[in-house]
């Protein structure tokens, strides 16, 4: 069970725009930056998004993200069949455990 | 260009214990946080301990706490996770990340580079 809430599965077609929720609480998404990560099948996780909705260098602008309260959103536009892959949000937790915290990944297929 | 190269894992029974290392390159080591975080086959990412630039402050999960240790040797610019009393429940390739803060509990940090992982079983 995870701290943080995503759907564990997202679909949509090639070319058209997909979102990922990701939910939590106030002593984390609502009180620090959120950040994204992709994980390309039997790879390391790549960071996505970053400090709620700041991309990388070399993340191309398809990718967004936003947060509002305790929640936030992952957005990619224009689908493509690599974007395949499995998505997780994360942040602090600032509660007594002290501790990062990831949501249980959603898992994007581009039919 | 950051590189973080895990070495360490392999099969281990029950009970047994094992010694990570992170070998990271690219930036000034001491100047960034460094966590290990792992997946369990077929599972998401479960944080497991986070250590501050300096090594001052450790930080770890609650399925891991009394049993593994992080620490770092910011000469060596290597990163390190000792698992004692480890369980079936530990088997996973566990990743070193960078943090993007000096210190663990910015909220404004995130994990900008990752290793490619290190599998740990935990088998008899």
């Amino acid at each position: 069970q995870s701290v943080l809430t995503q759907p564990p599965s997202v679909s949509a077609a090639p070319g058209q725009k997909v979102t990922i929720s990701c939910s939590g609480s106030s002593s984390n998404i609502g009180n620090n930056y959120v950040s994204w990560y992709q994980q390309l099948p039997g790879t390391a996780p790549k960071l996505l998004i970053y400090e709620n909705n700041k991309r990388p260098s070399g993340i191309p602008d398809r990718f967004s993200g936003s947060k509002s309260g305790t929640s936030a959103t992952l957005g990619i536009t224009g689908l493509q069949t690599g974007d395949e892959a499995d998505y997780y949000c994360g942040t602090w937790d600032s509660s007594l455990s002290a501790n990062w915290v990831f949501g249980g990944g959603t898992k994007l297929t581009v039919l | 260009e950051v590189q973080l190269l895990e070495s360490g894992g392999g099969l281990v029974q029950p009970g047994g214990s094992l010694r990570l290392s992170c070998a990271a390159s690219g930036f000034t080591f001491s100047s960034y946080a460094m966590s290990w975080v792992r997946q369990a086959p077929g599972k998401g990412l479960e944080w497991v301990s986070a250590i501050s630039g300096s090594g001052g402050s450790t930080y770890y999960a609650d399925s891991v706490k009394g049993r593994f240790t992080i620490s770092r040797d910011n000469s060596k610019n290597t990163l390190y996770l000792q698992m004692n009393s480890l369980r079936a429940e530990d088997t996973a390739v566990y990743y070193c990340a960078k943090s993007s803060a000096v210190v663990v509990a910015a909220t404004d940090a995130h994990f900008d580079y990752w290793g490619q992982g290190t599998l740990v079983t935990v088998s008899s």
